[in-house]
């Protein structure tokens, strides 16, 4: 089965800062990644899928590149509204693996 | 609008059985597959079966393969997870989930506890 290792597990920053995620595959995916944002309390939200596709309606502050076994999470300008728990996922195929998870805070 | 909206959660001893239920609007339930993702109280998001859109292709993962069983009845526009041979391990909310990734019900919580 194909596992995600997401990096850094936590990340600190500062409103305005630019922000990478990480997201590595345990074998190639080609393009087939996904990434969401989890609010507490809330169920995920799709930001990225297809590895840079952007949903309708997610700020063109985010964004996504990758491909095989590499991908990232972008966030260009970090606003309040930001600070949360994302995760990346293979849409490819199953089982369908999610990340671990990052969670960005407050600094 | 699409709405998913789970029901069925709740407390449930050590060896319980539950069935969850998701009820779909705003779509055609039928053209979509769908899935049962979960997460445990302050940990990630884990991924726990299929069901295609006639049923006819069914997956899980190896966490709840032979205790729990997804289906769906195309007819109610409801989708299903039964949950048999509960364990403590099996609390966490639990969430249907649209195979294109988005759109999530609001979740259901399940504790499993004596």
């Amino acid at each position: 089965d194909i596992q995600l290792t997401q990096s850094p597990s936590t990340l600190s920053a500062s409103v305005g800062d630019r922000v990478t995620i990480t997201c590595r595959a345990s074998q190639s995916i080609s393009g087939w990644l996904a990434w969401y944002q989890q609010k507490p309390g809330k169920a995920p939200k799709l930001l990225i899928s297809k590895a840079s596709s952007l949903e309708s309606g997610v700020p063109s502050r985010f964004s996504g590149s990758g491909s095989g076994t590499e991908f990232t999470l972008t966030i260009s300008s970090l606003q309040p509204d930001d600070f949360a728990t994302y995760y990346c996922q293979q849409h490819n195929s199953y089982p369908w693996p999610f990340g671990q998870g990052t969670k960005v805070e407050i600094k | 609008d699409v709405h998913l909206v789970e029901s069925g959660g709740g407390l449930v001893q050590p060896g319980g059985s539950l069935r969850l239920s998701c009820a779909a609007s705003g779509f055609t339930f039928s053209v979509y597959s769908m899935n049962w993702v979960r997460q445990a109280p302050g940990k990630g998001l884990e991924w726990l079966s299929y069901i295609s859109g006639a049923s006819a292709t069914i997956y899980y993962a190896d966490s709840v393969q032979g205790r729990f069983t997804i289906s769906r009845d195309n007819a109610k526009n409801s989708l299903y997870l039964q949950m048999n041979s509960l364990r403590a391990e099996d609390t966490a909310v639990y969430y249907c989930v649209r195979v294109d990734g988005g759109h999530w019900g609001q979740g259901t919580l399940v504790t499993v506890s004596s």
